[in-house]
């Protein structure tokens, strides 16, 4: 089982759609918690950042943390053809000497939004 | 946009012959990592430098090697390039403000190995 579990879709949704990507992880040391968007043929681009459980609101960008279920969500409002691209999330545990903050990534969701 | 950028940006070498990629940052970051990604497998770890000579393995280090001579630099290195290399490189850092966790990452090099 991989520590880190991700849909890869593809998900297709209307333009103005309410899109719900998610992760499940297995590993109870992860405290930091990330989602990054990939364009094609693009370097993946932070997009949400969070410590621990809970929300963080960017725009019309929501990520959501539940450590006790293991479980994170990235929610887009009123999606956007600009946002069809790859998600992937990304965790990690806490860092210590040289314990470099290796980053246990999902494999992406493809994601397109049409007009 | 984090300070990143990678050189080449694209390249075709046969196989057997060396080659490096290199990762320039403006951004004074402790850490910097270098990722491969290919369909079916996401981005794995090959290599990562925690300072300036301090460097370590990844998950898919076996033909690679590393060097860190500069806080802004970071290079990598195929000793004998193979087509199971063939790939899109990645260079990324971290270790800035605040918490420090997150990764930002370069625009990629895509390697071609005939």
């Amino acid at each position: 089982q991989k520590e880190v579990e991700q849909d890869p879709g593809p998900l297709s949704v209307p333009e103005g759609a309410i899109v719900s990507l998610n992760c499940t992880y297995s590993n109870s040391a992860f405290q930091y918690f990330m989602w990054y968007r990939q364009y094609s043929r693009k370097g993946p681009e932070l997009l949400m950042y969070t410590y621990s459980s809970g929300n963080k609101e960017d725009g019309r960008f929501t990520a959501q943390v539940d450590k006790s279920s293991k479980y994170i969500s990235l929610f887009i409002r009123d999606s956007q053809p600009s946002d069809s691209a790859t998600y992937l999330c990304a965790m990690s545990s806490r860092r210590s000497g040289t314990s470099y903050g290796k980053l246990t990534f999902g494999q992406g969701t493809i994601l397109t939004v049409h007009p | 946009d984090a300070g990143i950028t990678q050189s080449p940006r694209h390249k075709v070498t046969e196989t057997g012959t060396p080659v490096t990629l290199r990762c320039h940052q403006t951004e004074n970051h402790r850490y910097m990592y270098w990722y491969r990604q290919d369909p079916g497998h996401g981005l794995r770890l090959i290599h990562y430098s925690y300072g300036v000579k301090d460097t370590d393995k990844g998950e898919v280090s076996d033909g690679y090697s590393v060097s860190r001579s500069k806080t802004e630099d970071f290079l990598l290195t195929l000793e004998s390039a193979t087509s199971s290399q063939t790939s899109v490189y990645f260079c990324a850092i971290s270790g800035g403000g605040g918490q420090g966790y997150e990764q930002y990452f370069g625009p990629g090099t895509r390697l071609t190995v005939t």
